[in-house]
């Protein structure tokens, strides 16, 4: 149980190009969701939290109209990516926080997308 | 701020070897510590936590004790196995869902 997806789990596209990548709750549902990006050899650093129903809470430095993030459903996340660039290749990751548990180790988390901007 | 350091990787062991990867943490209040492993492949899962100084936590043969004094939350394990190779991310929790991590080190088991 508690198994998070996420599509796809590789992607390549041009500069300027949007990028859809989901995440999705299997088997439970999920009031929040969050997104994670990671550079090569450093740590996963928070980009946003994800509300069912409601506008995501972005973290410090983290641009909202790059990064778009709908939260329509209690077992779907998406976040696009929009007019990439070279500079936001890196791999996503989501994880996802069953209803009601509000603790930091009930996340579960997807296997990644790894985004390569040309 | 917040921080997690981990030692980076890859650690090469071979298999019954004694694991220690290093984790220190600055915090500014009291943080929850956690160890999460990434297999090839699959998302990060939480293998264990401690919650206050001097606590211990343990799972599947590993165990991390919780140093209020030195700031630490080192992994270990007596012998390792082949199944053990995967990324292992140390993190912390103040209060809220949000979780600091550190980089992850890789840990390598051979036969």
């Amino acid at each position: 149980g508690a198994v998070v997806s996420q599509h796809p789990s590789w992607v390549i596209c041009k500069s300027g190009t949007s990028v859809k990548i989901e995440c999705r709750s299997l088997d439970f549902q999920a009031t929040t969701m969050f997104w994670y990006r990671q550079f090569p050899k450093q740590s996963l650093m928070l980009m946003a939290t994800s509300n069912e129903g409601s506008k995501a809470t972005y973290e410090q430095g983290v641009e909202k109209d790059k990064f778009l993030i709908n939260h329509a459903s209690l077992t779907l996340s998406t976040l696009t990516v929009t007019s990439a660039h070279p500079e936001d290749s890196s791999f996503y990751i989501c994880s996802a926080d069953p209803m009601g548990q509000g603790a930091s180790d009930t996340q579960y988390f997807g296997p990644g997308t790894r985004l390569t901007v040309l | 701020g917040d921080s997690v350091t981990q030692m980076e990787g890859p650690v090469t062991l071979s298999e019954e070897a004694f694991l220690t990867i290093n984790c220190t943490y600055t915090a500014t209040g009291y943080p929850s510590l956690f160890w999460y492993v990434q297999y090839p492949g699959e998302g990060l899962q939480l293998l264990l936590k401690a919650t206050k100084a001097d606590d211990k936590g343990s799972n599947k043969g590993f165990e991390a004790t919780y140093r209020k004094e030195t700031t630490s939350f080192h992994l270990e394990k007596g012998s390792v196995q082949v199944s053990d190779s995967a990324v292992y991310f140390c993190a912390l929790s103040i209060n809220t869902d949000k979780l600091i991590f550190g980089t992850g080190t890789r840990l390598q088991v051979f036969p």
